[in-house]
């Protein structure tokens, strides 16, 4: 078990509305990862937090953002949902950067 | 810029029979690489990390891979499959910094 939890675990939203997700780092991790992953697709790096800063961010617009938390727990904001943000979204935590990552289960958002 | 290449997308094996699945990397600096396997509506599990020394790395349910820096792969291998093997495997690679790349995956078919 590896101690990261997210949530919700499945999700439905209307394109255009907001979206939050949660992500619970498993205990003394300092540095959370946010993944994409479209149906049929390997994950897609959107950003990292470490020590409650955007550590890196990979190629996704603006419209997506984060937080992290004193207690290193942290949150992915999609605003203005389109269609080809249905995916699951995975959170993965770590130790430090350049440590393994451990990853949750993902939450399943679907934008109809 | 880093990348990964799963050469196959799907890999039907029968049961009990040995499997490899295949993976290329691109980098100009030294790379860290993983595996993990996904099973349905899950998340991402580690199956063997190579970060330095031996280039042969045993991994979890029998799984080993072998680094190849000549020809920058790290091909995953298991000598007996079980039915319970069927799932989604991914290849990935961390330069150190913030992102992980990961490939497009394979899915493995164990057939009885």
């Amino acid at each position: 078990e590896t101690g990261v939890t997210q949530s919700p675990t499945h999700l439905i939203k209307t394109r255009g509305q907001q979206v939050t997700l949660r992500c619970s780092s498993q205990s003394g991790h300092n540095t959370v990862s946010w993944y994409q992953q479209a149906l049929g697709q390997g994950p897609q790096f959107i950003f990292q937090y470490y020590r409650e800063e955007e550590n890196g961010r990979g190629n996704f617009p603006p419209r997506f953002s984060g937080l992290q938390f004193p207690n290193y727990s942290s949150e992915l904001n999609v605003n203005a949902l389109e269609l080809d943000d249905s995916a699951l979204y995975l959170c993965a935590s770590a130790a430090a950067m350049n440590t393994e990552a451990f990853f949750g289960q993902g939450t399943r958002l679907t934008v109809v | 810029a880093q990348s990964v290449t799963q050469l196959d997308s799907q890999v039907p094996v029968f049961e009990e029979a040995p499997v490899e699945l295949r993976c290329n990397y691109s980098s100009s600096v030294s790379v860290y690489l993983f595996w993990y396997v996904q099973y349905p509506n899950q998340g991402l599990q580690l199956l063997l990390k190579y970060l330095s020394g031996s280039t042969l790395v045993k991994g979890i349910n029998g799984f080993e891979a072998e680094f190849n820096k000549s020809q920058t792969s790290f091909h995953l291998r298991k000598p007996s499959v079980h039915i319970s093997d069927t799932a989604e495997y991914f290849c990935a690679v961390h330069t150190g910094g913030f992102k992980t790349i990961f490939g497009a995956g394979t899915r493995l078919f164990v057939k009885a």
